[in-house]
């Protein structure tokens, strides 16, 4: 199965957009990768996922480099509600996610 | 659409009792899941279901715990007796595969705390 390695914390500004890497060197050529966040008390909420190909939602982009070893999360106007813990999940042929610990993201006005 | 509903929202009790949660999954999601999260790490998979039937099990401690999904739909976790490590928040999720997609959706969780 595929590990990643994210950064433990990040501080970003508000507004400013908050870039957040993802190590996902051993990952399986048909693994997707997802990524969700998790606000204080409450339950993970998906992001965005992709393969190869970068992807945009209302949320966030998603760019995966060319040998998918590496991704970044980019929230382009972050607000104080984005604080939160951040997970880039890649997800197994069994349509399970593999979690880490995750990027504490903290927005600061 | 509702999303995915869990009680109780918290649960103490001292070591070596027994505990039951419950989970409500969106509606038609097939799959559903029972995650352990440890304060400050990221969740952890207990078991996996499709429709009523079990797909993975292989990190539920069969000793203690225990899940059943009768007729597809609601499913509850037991532990019976509970350990002070057994402290932690569980999450369920559930599922469903749109062709494009296969995101899960969670419950906001059940905090334990055995004492």
């Amino acid at each position: 199965d595929a590990k990643t390695t994210q950064p433990p914390s990040m501080d970003c500004a508000e507004g400013r957009a908050a870039n957040l890497p993802c190590n996902h060197s051993t990952i399986s050529g048909n693994e997707y990768v997802y990524w969700y966040r998790q606000i204080h008390s409450q339950g993970p909420q998906y992001i965005i996922h992709g393969l190869k190909n970068n992807e945009t939602n209302e949320m966030a982009s998603l760019i995966i480099t060319e040998d998918r070893k590496s991704s970044t999360l980019i929230l382009p106007h972050a607000t104080l509600r984005d604080t939160a813990v951040y997970y880039c999940t890649p997800m197994d042929s069994n349509y399970q996610l593999i979690w880490g610990a995750g990027t504490k993201l903290i927005i600061k006005p | 659409e509702a999303g995915v509903a869990q009680s109780p929202r918290y649960k103490i009790i001292e070591k070596r009792q027994s505990v039951a949660f419950w989970c409500n999954p969106i509606s038609g999601h097939a799959t559903l899941y029972w995650y352990q999260q440890i304060l400050g790490q990221g969740p952890k998979l207990l078991i996996q279901f499709q429709n009523n039937g079990v797909v993975d099990d292989s990190q539920l401690p069969k000793d203690r715990f225990s899940a059943e999904r009768l007729k597809g739909v609601d499913s509850t976790l037991k532990i019976q007796p509970a350990k002070l490590e057994d402290s932690a928040v569980y999450l369920c999720a559930s599922s469903l595969y749109t062709g494009a997609s296969y995101e899960q959706y969670f419950g906001p969780g059940t905090r334990l705390t055995v004492t």
